[in-house]
């Protein structure tokens, strides 16, 4: 069974560009996640789409990050403009439902590199 | 809020040496604990969990107890090998929320042969 997959590994771009990353869940996985760590730091938590609705976005930095999930299968995270700020590595997870509607073990992608300049 | 708190790194052992991780956390209500590791180039892999108290996660002769009195979940290993070099992360999901996973900073680990 493939694992989550992200697309591109690594992104270059200079300050004001637009920059798309995208996520392919495990076939079937509900739920899907975003998170990024940047300077070496803790990783935090994004948003969390269950389907193709947003079930929780309160860890979206501000209105230049877009996140979509049409049709509740692949996801993209769009930064309009980015700044330097955003560098880090951008990971994306899925799960299953649990019990009681409960997510399960979330499962990692490979993490996307952005690097702004 | 909740939060998770991890040795500082880099941990740097001889081969065999034992391994100690320490990790505590705070969060209200009964939260799932979780280590995830980071192997060079690849993605973050679930290592071990427990989700209730007194509950020990095991795998690949790694092992952590989820201590609710001291509010921990440290990371221990008998003996080190050189491919056990990664970023381990501790981390714990919030019962309530049953979503999001909140991360400790990590811990760089290096093993010397």
């Amino acid at each position: 069974e493939a694992g989550v997959t992200q697309f591109p590994s690594h992104s270059v771009i200079e300050k004001g560009q637009t920059v798309t990353l995208r996520c392919d869940p495990i076939s079937g996985h509900d739920n899907l996640y975003w998170y990024r760590r940047v300077m070496g730091k803790e990783i935090k938590f994004l948003l969390h789409f269950v389907k193709e609705s947003k079930q929780d976005e309160s860890g979206m930095p501000n209105n230049r990050f877009l996140a979509e999930r049409t049709g509740g299968t692949y996801s993209t995270l769009k930064v309009q403009p980015a700044e330097l700020e955003d560098s880090g590595v951008y990971f994306c997870a899925s799960s299953q439902p649990g019990l009681a509607g409960g997510a399960d073990t979330q499962y990692f992608g490979p993490g996307t590199r952005l690097t702004v300049l | 809020g909740n939060s998770v708190t991890q040795m500082e790194g880099p941990v740097t052992l001889s081969e065999e040496a034992f391994l100690t991780i320490n990790c505590t956390y705070t969060a209200t209500g009964y939260p799932s604990l979780f280590w995830y590791v980071q192997y060079p180039g690849e993605g973050l892999q679930l290592l071990l969990k427990a989700t209730k108290a007194d509950d020990k996660g095991s795998n690949k002769g790694f092992e952590a107890t989820y201590r609710k009195e001291t509010t921990s979940f440290h990371l221990e290993k008998g003996s080190v090998q050189v491919s056990d070099s990664a970023v381990y992360f501790c981390a714990l999901r919030e019962y309530s929320s049953a979503s999001k996973i909140i991360f400790g900073s990590g811990t760089r680990l290096s093993i010397r042969p």
